[in-house]
């Protein structure tokens, strides 16, 4: 089973939000993880978006609108990416991030459509 | 504001080394508490750390890969590189250099912009 896990694709209207959630494997703990978001549109590399852990122990990446948001759903052990009023411009590839093990993890992303 | 630029001889062939480097300009690679990573990215697919050196030189890498790469540091040209041993079609992939936060957190925040590596005989 994988460390981190994302729904491969999602849909959402232009002004709607979004929702993307990053699962944590069984046994790891969401609470215990400072989890990264990145953005990646097609050709060019990631860039950071914002790192959550709890209210208050987060961070938005330099230029990142508001509308960005992080969260944890503690029920379903998984962070949470939360885009609100949504632009054709945010239609992307977001990919979650914890340093596990001595290592940093991506989940395989998810491909967001604004149509 | 630091960037990062990766550079590499071109196609590698099956069984044999892929060699890359990164250079890195508007700072010194050998100053600050940064972490210096290489990231790949077969095409199509997601993202996969395979390592990292530090400022000191120390390294981490991935479990999975630890015993073909090699991270290390030319504080003389301001690069680092990566080197993979045994490479196979698997290993074709977009490969991005990274500098950390230098925050404390350490995570890669600014990336170059890629370059292809595809493995074929």
């Amino acid at each position: 089973q994988a460390v981190l896990t994302q729904p491969s694709s999602l849909s959402a209207s232009p002004g709607a939000s979004a929702s993307l959630t990053c699962t944590l494997r069984s046994g790891i703990n969401v609470n215990a993880y400072r989890i990264y978001w990145y953005q990646q549109k097609p050709g060019s590399p990631p860039q950071f978006l914002l790192k959550y852990r709890s209210d208050s122990h987060k961070q938005q990446g330099s230029g990142v609108p508001s509308r960005f948001s992080g969260s944890t759903d503690a029920s379903a052990n998984a962070g949470l990416l939360l885009i609100s009023g949504l632009l054709s411009e945010d239609e992307a590839d977001y990919y979650c991030m914890i340093w596990h093990s001595s290592a940093w993890v991506f989940g395989g992303g998810t491909k967001l459509t604004v149509l | 504001q630091v960037q990062l630029q990766e550079s590499g001889p071109g196609p590698v062939k099956p069984s044999q080394t892929l060699s890359l480097t990164c250079t890195v300009s508007g700072g010194s690679i050998s100053s600050g508490s940064y972490y210096w990573s290489w990231i790949r990215q077969p095409a199509g697919k997601g993202l996969e750390w395979i390592g990292r050196i530090y400022t000191s030189g120390s390294t981490n890498y991935k479990s999975s890969l630890e015993s073909r790469v090699t991270i290390s540091l030319d504080t003389s040209k301001n690069q680092f590189s990566l080197k993979l041993t045994s490479v196979t079609a698997a290993d074709t992939a977009v490969y991005y250099c990274a500098r950390s936060s230098g925050d404390g957190y350490n995570f890669p925040q600014h990336w170059g912009q890629g370059t292809l590596v595809t493995v074929s005989s």
